[in-house]
């Protein structure tokens, strides 16, 4: 089914910039698009980003389009997330998240898809 | 932008008793409709797809019904597990912004 491990996260003040890593195992990452949902304290689940199996399409919330990029290497079966110019209403814990689809493999974005695979997620607090 | 409603915020249901949670749609989904549950101090975890099949490892008594604009998420027998917050989620529609409900609660009464 798979295992994702989250990690990069940690303080970061207003403005600053961090790097989080989502490590996959147990199925062929290049096959699967991935996404990034991130959760507020006490509040519920955000969709924030996805990225296609090869890498070539992705896609972003409002809210942090031109501030958060994502991308990965398959070579490392590694999901990325690099988060610029913080704000304090990003502090949330971001898991990393397979998208998946009835038994087919969901490779393209643009297509619909449930996440059927999460890791434990890395927390990202944003503050001075 | 499809939005997702789930009622009530908490439920308070005893050991043993069934637990009915709601989902609402602002349009319709038809049957690209999720069911998640964190528990305390966890990541989600993928319950219900497609209204009603369940995900490898989710035990018979998590049962989804619905289509359309209405869902329901039953649990039946409630364990000391399955005290969580849980979240629907559609999926019709493309990009995913606001896909997910503000979730239900359950707690032990």
């Amino acid at each position: 089914e798979g295992q994702l491990l989250e990690s990069g996260g940690g303080l970061v003040q207003p403005g600053g910039s961090l790097r989080l890593s989502c490590v996959c195992s147990g199925f062929t990452f290049s096959n699967s698009a991935m996404n990034w949902v991130r959760q507020a304290p006490g509040k519920g689940l955000e969709w924030v980003s996805a990225i296609s199996g090869g890498g070539a399409s992705t896609e972003y919330a409002d809210s942090v389009k031109g501030r958060l990029t994502i991308s990965r290497d398959n070579s490392k079966n590694t999901l990325f997330l690099q988060m610029n110019s913080l704000r304090a209403e990003d502090t949330a814990v971001y898991y990393c998240a397979k998208a998946a689809y009835r038994s087919a493999v969901v490779t393209a974005l643009g297509v619909r898809y449930y996440m059927d695979v999460w890791g434990k997620g890395t927390t990202v607090t944003v503050s001075s | 932008e499809i939005v997702m409603t789930q009622s009530p915020a908490t439920l308070s249901v005893s050991p043993g008793e069934r637990a009915t949670l709601s989902c609402r749609a602002s349009q319709s989904v038809s049957t690209y409709l999720a069911w998640y549950q964190q528990r305390p101090g966890q990541a989600p975890r993928l319950l219900i797809y497609g209204v009603s099949t369940r995900a490898t490892g989710i035990p018979a008594r998590f049962s989804g019904s619905g289509s359309g604009t209405e869902f329901t998420l039953t649990i039946s027998s409630l364990q000391p597990e399955d005290f969580a917050v849980y979240y629907c989620q559609q999926y019709k529609d493309w990009p995913p912004l606001y896909s997910f409900g503000q979730g239900t609660k359950l707690e032990i009464k």
